[in-house]
């Protein structure tokens, strides 16, 4: 399996502002797509942001970027105007770009807490 | 609303039963997976599908078997439960290949089952 790392096993954020979620991975390919997932309390994961390794703009989401370093194999989220919402697990994930292969791989998490 | 349907959200066992977790799927999704998540480990993959009765090992298979009878239903069975085993259980589907081009890399996500073995 690939290896997504999240060193970042907790993050804590004021209300309003911004928190920074790092990533890295580890692949021989040179095409694949990276995902960041959030988890929230009831526990149903779903999609935050996408990105494809073929483009060098990074991906955008209203608050959420991603700062794409193909380079460094490093995939950030960043989350703008914090809101108590986005309190959750949020995960990074990745996916090699080859038919036929839909297996995402996982990093360990980061726990967002948000602070009124 | 699509949805992938996970039978039970929170199971106790014991150890040696045999245990069923079920998902469905309403999306005619080709890909089904299931993942279990550990605190500190993430998500690791168990077994996934790409079509009915196809299945494939992920990366900890052991002690888990799995079922897909049909292209909604994806069963996974633990012959018989050990406490290594209590964790949540995610299931998840994807559209396959011949999906418009983001459809066949997004996973929707069921609501996790929580498996306890005593």
């Amino acid at each position: 399996a690939q290896t997504v790392t999240q060193s970042q096993p907790e993050m804590s954020v004021q209300e309003a502002e911004t928190v920074t979620l790092s990533c890295t991975y580890d692949t021989s390919e040179s095409d694949y797509y990276l995902f960041w997932y959030k988890q929230p309390p009831s526990r149903q994961m779903i999609l935050v942001i996408r990105q494809e390794a073929y483009k060098q703009q990074n991906a955008t989401e209203n608050r959420f970027s991603v700062n794409f370093q193909k380079a460094a194999k490093s995939f950030s989220l960043k989350i703008s105007d914090s809101q108590l919402g986005d309190a959750a697990m949020y995960f990074c994930a990745y996916r090699r770009a080859l038919a036929n292969d839909y297996k995402l791989s996982f990093g360990a998490g980061t726990t967002v807490t948000v602070r009124a | 609303d699509v949805k992938v349907t996970q039978s039970s959200r929170y199971l106790v066992k014991r150890t040696g039963e045999k245990v069923f977790l079920e998902c469905v799927q309403d999306m005619d999704h080709e890909n089904m997976f299931w993942y279990r998540q550990d605190p500190g480990l993430g998500l690791r993959l168990i077994y996934f599908s790409y079509d009915v009765k196809m299945k494939e090992k992920g990366d900890i298979p052991e002690g888990y078997s799995v079922s897909r009878e049909k292209k909604e239903r994806f069963s996974l069975i633990l012959e018989s439960a050990s406490t290594n085993q209590t964790s949540m259980y995610l299931c998840a589907s994807s559209a396959g290949q011949g999906a418009l081009g983001s459809g066949a890399n997004v996973l929707t996500f069921g609501a996790g089952s929580r498996l306890t073995v005593l």
